[in-house]
């Protein structure tokens, strides 16, 4: 198991909301960018939004209205909502670590799949 | 929003070989371009940041460069473990982008 680990649930309903924890398994998660990206089957990356060092956040312009990335430092989790989902959504999701905003992603998590079906 | 196009998006090459995949910026970014390898049921790679510096651990065979709106990653003799998609991604604002990628196969 590496540094990053996703979970949440593999199948979320149409116009649901769409919930993802990473957990990071050592250190403190504090002092870094958190990020999320997804992938849909068979097309590329779309980075979807990172919470800073200091808890401000910043998000694709495509998904602000529905996506919020939140932190707990005390269980070392950065969470992804997605809310109102469609089968649009349904994509392999990463989390991943940048040591600043300018710097590269320098950790990556195996990803999980979320599937939007009835 | 950057928009980032990498060319080509799929590339036939047998071991052994050199070469070369370019990512071009829709405006400059200076040096704030990353690479990334991915392969099926693994953890993405880092490759290379801010244009041209390898990642710990990354073989000396992978090789960037480039500023402003055009980049390039190099990959100097072709390994077996080399075939894979790569992508390239920039972090010159706070709103990050990523290219379409590029499929490396064996020939």
């Amino acid at each position: 198991q590496g540094l990053l680990q996703e979970s949440g649930p593999g199948l979320v309903k149409p116009s649901e909301t769409l919930s993802l924890t990473c957990t990071v398994s050592s250190g403190s998660i504090r002092g870094y960018y958190w990020n999320w990206i997804r992938q849909p089957p068979g097309k590329g990356l779309e980075w979807m939004g990172h919470i800073s060092y200091s808890g401000s956040t910043d998000y694709s312009p495509s998904l602000k209205s529905r996506v919020t990335i939140s932190r707990d430092t005390s269980k070392s989790q950065i969470s992804l909502e997605l809310t109102s989902v469609t089968a649009a959504d349904t994509a392999l999701y990463y989390c991943a670590r940048g040591q600043s905003q300018y710097s590269s992603l320098d950790y990556w998590g195996q990803g999980t799949l979320v599937t939007v079906s009835s | 929003d950057i928009q980032l196009t990498q060319s080509p998006s799929s590339l036939s090459a047998s071991v052994g070989d050199r070469v070369t995949i370019t990512c071009r910026a829709s405006q400059s970014i200076n040096i704030y371009l990353n690479w990334y390898q991915f392969k099926p049921g693994k953890a993405p790679k880092p490759l290379i940041h801010a244009a041209t510096n390898l990642h710990g651990g990354v073989p000396s065979r992978f090789s960037g460069s480039g500023s402003g709106t055009e980049f390039t990653l190099s990959i100097s003799s072709l390994q077996p473990e080399d075939f894979a998609i790569y992508y390239c991604q920039h972090s010159s604002t706070t709103l990050y982008t990523f290219g379409q990628g590029t499929k490396l196969e064996i020939k």
